[in-house]
């Protein structure tokens, strides 16, 4: 079965400084993972995704994540955090078996400090 | 524009009043699916339609009712509402072509649903 952890509910920055967002999954196939944003009462918007094409993936608004197999992670870095940086994050799994599911992580909301 | 449509954006209801969310994709897109998200718990999938009259559940489809009757078109129905199902809820789409685990879905709005 597929499943995401996101290893923190919350995490704080001040802005200009580092933001790691942890992702875990566990995947009897190989995954396609994703990274989602909500802004405050806004809808979801794509970030990044990993297709299997490079294990590093860039983002919009200069997120990345890298994809490490051993490791059944696919943490989201940003090297300098902006206070407009401030929303949730979720990490996302689909799962292409006999139907088409769509597997969320609980969600890191993430603060930034001016 | 390219954009996925929920309607109404806030409802308040009572328990057993059915109801009914529209969701609308102008993207011709073969995907949709219906989430519900509660805090600390992220997005969950409720039902998900791969095409017209093709609907499966997802993972918490107890209470809740699907149709795929037109492609743009991906109807939730809560034919008897109950408390515990106050949420906000999210349509998205996406296409199914190029390998459909691999694109992107695209979310609408979101509906917030109160049941009293």
């Amino acid at each position: 079965a597929q499943s995401v952890t996101q290893l923190d509910s919350h995490v704080s920055v001040s802005e200009g400084t580092p933001v790691l967002l942890r992702c875990n999954y566990s995947s009897s196939y190989s995954p396609s993972l994703f990274w989602y944003v909500q802004h405050p009462n806004k809808g979801l918007q794509l970030l990044l995704k990993y297709t299997s094409a490079a294990t590093l993936v860039k983002g919009i608004n200069g997120f990345e994540a890298e994809f490490k197999k051993s490791e059944t992670s696919f943490h989201l870095t940003k090297p300098s955090a902006h206070m407009s940086d401030a929303a949730e994050y979720f990490c996302v799994v689909t799962r292409n078996t006999g139907g088409f599911k769509t597997i969320f992580g609980a969600g890191t909301r993430l603060f930034v400090k001016a | 524009e390219a954009q996925v449509t929920q309607n109404p954006r806030y409802l308040i209801t009572v328990t057993g009043k059915k109801l009914t969310v529209t969701c609308s994709q102008n993207m011709n897109h073969e995907y949709m699916s219906w989430y519900r998200q509660d805090p600390g718990l992220g997005l969950r999938q409720i039902y998900y339609s791969m095409n017209v009259e093709v609907t499966d559940k997802g993972d918490v489809p107890e209470g809740y009712k699907v149709s795929r009757k037109e492609k743009r078109n991906f109807p939730l129905i809560l034919e008897s509402p109950s408390p515990n199902q106050t949420s906000l809820y999210f349509c998205a789409s996406s296409r199914a072509s190029g390998g459909l685990a691999y694109n992107e879905q695209f979310f609408g709005p979101g509906t917030r649903l109160t049941v009293l």
